[in-house]
């Protein structure tokens, strides 16, 4: 158990629609990072969150936007879906440059399926 | 424009002997250099990292080297085991003034260990 949750786990939606993806970094972890695992592309970078603040972005669609809150939880939002979107999406965390190799602790991830 | 190449799919061997799996890098600056475990509906397990001012690590069963002037570094897995067996990812980082950055993955080498 990495200390990284996610939720939903799994999420079966519509083309068109719109979802909501949560992450729950480890206690104390500053950064959170989302990631898009599709068969094709592999593990691809998202966006960083750090302390509140947009770090570095990734290939990240304009229909997808994310954002962390105060306690440090972060949401990844999804819209206007395309069957194209199905994917893993996993969130990862990190601490504030405390050992420095920037390990990430990843959650089991969401698998989201659009039909 | 792939900057982490893992450029065997998958890989085999017998229980006992030794693991190699491969990764290559394009991006001279990248400052650290992880590998990371995958198993089925799992999320990435961190398993040792190396920094590029260091040529090897090593940790239990698992060495990691660096070789900067072929830009190539490579996983050991000394003896081998079929708990082994998982997906091994090879990741890159340049960390931003010590408050993470983004990992940019390999597509993952499949590693069958058989008893």
């Amino acid at each position: 158990d990495s200390g990284v949750t996610q939720t939903p786990k799994h999420l079966i939606t519509a083309t068109g629609q719109r979802v909501t993806l949560r992450c729950s970094p480890r206690s104390g972890d500053l950064s959170v990072y989302w990631y898009q695992q599709s068969l094709d592309q592999g593990l691809q970078f998202l966006i960083q969150y750090y302390n509140g603040e947009e770090r570095a972005k990734g290939n990240i669609l304009e229909r997808f936007s994310a954002q962390q809150f105060p306690d440090l939880h972060s949401e990844l939002n999804l819209s206007s879906l395309e069957l194209g979107d199905s994917a893993l999406y996993f969130c990862a965390s990190s601490g504030a440059g405390t050992s420095g190799n920037n390990e990430q602790f990843f959650g089991p991830g969401t698998r989201l399926t659009v039909l | 424009d792939q900057q982490v190449k893992q450029n065997s799919p998958s890989l085999s061997v017998q229980e006992g002997r030794i693991s190699i799996l491969n990764c290559d890098y394009t991006n001279s600056m990248f400052d650290y250099f992880l590998w990371y475990k995958k198993y089925p509906a799992e999320g990435p397990t961190f398993l040792i990292s190396i920094s590029s001012i260091k040529d090897k690590n090593e940790d239990g069963r698992f060495t990691v080297f660096l070789n900067k002037s072929a830009k190539h570094l490579s996983l050991h897995i000394v003896p081998s085991q079929p708990g082994d067996s998982a997906v091994y990812f090879c990741a890159a980082s340049d960390v931003i003034y010590n408050q993470g950055g983004k990992l940019i993955f390999g597509q993952g080498t499949e590693l069958s260990v058989k008893p």
